[in-house]
């Protein structure tokens, strides 16, 4: 059962440099989310997605973009990383709203110097 | 706005009862979870409440919550060295967005 699963682990990035995060779910739900998870401040909501084709702005979104083009993979991507976003990202889905489970990933460790 | 808060650290010995707390802002969340996340990990569900719920026991774990003081605790029974972990309560947004709020996270450590 692969569940949640995000790539890379690990990526380190120079300032001004782009990447994409991929998260992929086997599961078919339908919510989607992305946060990121800093010392002290546990786990804050970048973006999140409610069905294929829909994304919406979470708790901390700016500088970043996603997109779900596919109902299994949400893409969460840096144009023009800052060390302000070092960070650990964790994607997780959900088979609906309330009172459903949410299943993380295993995380993606950024690092931008 | 919303807002969730726990202490950042507790150490107990293992065999004995550990109490992690939480506070949240949202009375108008239905539920309340608990996670665990072990190092290097992704976070996986221990157990949830319903807001209308007042205490929800599953094995080794007893939830409890008081809706009037906004507070909701988590207490592990026999407390063991694999137990160690980082332990995160999370409101739900109002609303059906499945949209989480967390808290900062309570760092467990389990002494033999």
């Amino acid at each position: 059962n692969a569940g949640v699963t995000q790539t890379p682990k690990f990526r380190v990035l120079k300032t001004g440099q782009s990447m994409t995060l991929l998260c992929a779910q086997d599961m078919n739900h339908e919510y989607m989310y992305w946060y990121r998870q800093d010392p002290g401040m546990g786990l804050r909501l970048i973006h999140y997605s409610v069905g294929e084709g829909t994304t919406a702005k979470g708790e901390v979104p700016d500088g970043y973009n996603v997109s779900r083009l596919k109902k299994q993979n949400f893409l969460l991507g840096l144009e023009s990383a800052a060390p302000s976003q070092t960070s650990v990202y964790f994607c997780a889905s959900m088979d609906g709203g309330v009172n459903t489970e949410a299943f993380f990933g295993q995380g993606t460790r950024l690092t931008v110097v | 706005g919303e807002d969730v808060e726990q202490s950042l650290f507790l150490s107990v010995r293992e065999g004995d009862s550990s109490v992690i707390n939480c506070t949240y802002t949202d009375s108008s969340s239905t539920y309340l979870y608990w996670y665990k996340q072990e190092p290097g990990a992704g976070l996986q569900l221990l157990t949830y409440i319903f807001s209308n719920m007042d205490m929800k026991q599953d094995q080794r774990l007893t939830v409890l919550l008081n809706k009037k003081d906004k507070h909701l605790s988590l207490r592990i029974a026999d407390t063991q060295t694999g137990d160690s972990a980082i332990y995160f309560c999370a409101e739900s947004y109002s609303g059906n967005t499945g949209k989480l709020i967390f808290g900062q996270g309570t760092t467990l450590q389990v002494k033999p």
